[in-house]
């Protein structure tokens, strides 16, 4: 059973362009929800966290916006560049350890 | 030192070969953990130690022997691994507790390939 759900698999989009990656989850006992960003053969780096009590965060050009009663969280990507291909993980954390969602691909062109 | 070091960083290995991943952190975090993870999907936790301590082992094969000799070092032992093992094997750490999730990191990986 998928505990997190994340759309879309892939994106492409023009460089200053705003990617959406969106993350759901069922378990209300999560109460931690990073964004990993991972290139290709390295591990995944943390991006941006939030808890349950905040509805957006913003570092740089990353911004989660999470909404505690609809169980779903986003990352956005403001004025992204081409060096922001990646792949990209959300995640939640219960019961001392990780559920990741699937993953998505992200390809800027320039 | 905020860094969790994996050696080696690429491994072949035949399946009848043994051979042993390392993973190593400085940053005082007393919970370590083994994941791997296939192309393009999340991934998977494979062990948990804290303490020194196995505290969770999700049903991996005998084939991965786990080994916390001290707080700062976590090996995987392989043997007679299989074809399907190749992928990118992660270690990660953080400290415990209500905040354990706070400050953990992932080492770069070790990518095996098992021919």
């Amino acid at each position: 059973q998928q505990q997190v759900k994340q759309s879309p698999q892939s994106l492409i989009v023009q460089k200053g362009g705003i990617p959406i990656i969106n993350c759901a989850y069922e378990n209300t006992a999560f109460d931690y929800f990073p964004w990993y960003q991972q290139f290709p053969g390295k591990g995944p780096a943390l991006l941006i966290a939030i808890r349950p009590d905040v509805s957006e965060k913003k570092e740089g050009r990353f911004t989660i916006s999470f909404n505690k009663s609809a169980k779903q969280f986003s990352l956005h990507i403001m004025d992204s560049q081409p060096g922001d291909s990646a792949t990209y993980f959300c995640a939640a954390w219960g019961s001392n350890q990780f559920y990741f969602g699937t993953g998505t691909s992200l390809t800027v062109i320039p | 030192d905020t860094e969790v070091t994996q050696t080696p960083k690429h491994l072949v290995m035949g399946m009848t070969n043994k051979k042993s991943l390392k993973c190593e952190q400085h940053m005082g975090h007393r919970a370590m953990y083994w994941y791997k993870q296939k192309a393009k999907k999340p991934p998977e936790l494979m062990f948990v130690y804290s303490y020194e301590k196995l505290s969770i082992n999700e049903s991996v094969p005998s084939r991965f022997s786990p080994e916390c000799p001290n707080s700062s070092l976590l090996n995987l032992h392989l043997h007679a691994l299989q074809p399907e093992d190749s992928a990118l094997y992660l270690c990660a750490s953080s400290h415990l507790g209500g905040t354990g999730v706070i400050g953990y990191t992932f080492g770069s990986g070790t990518r095996l390939t098992v021919v």
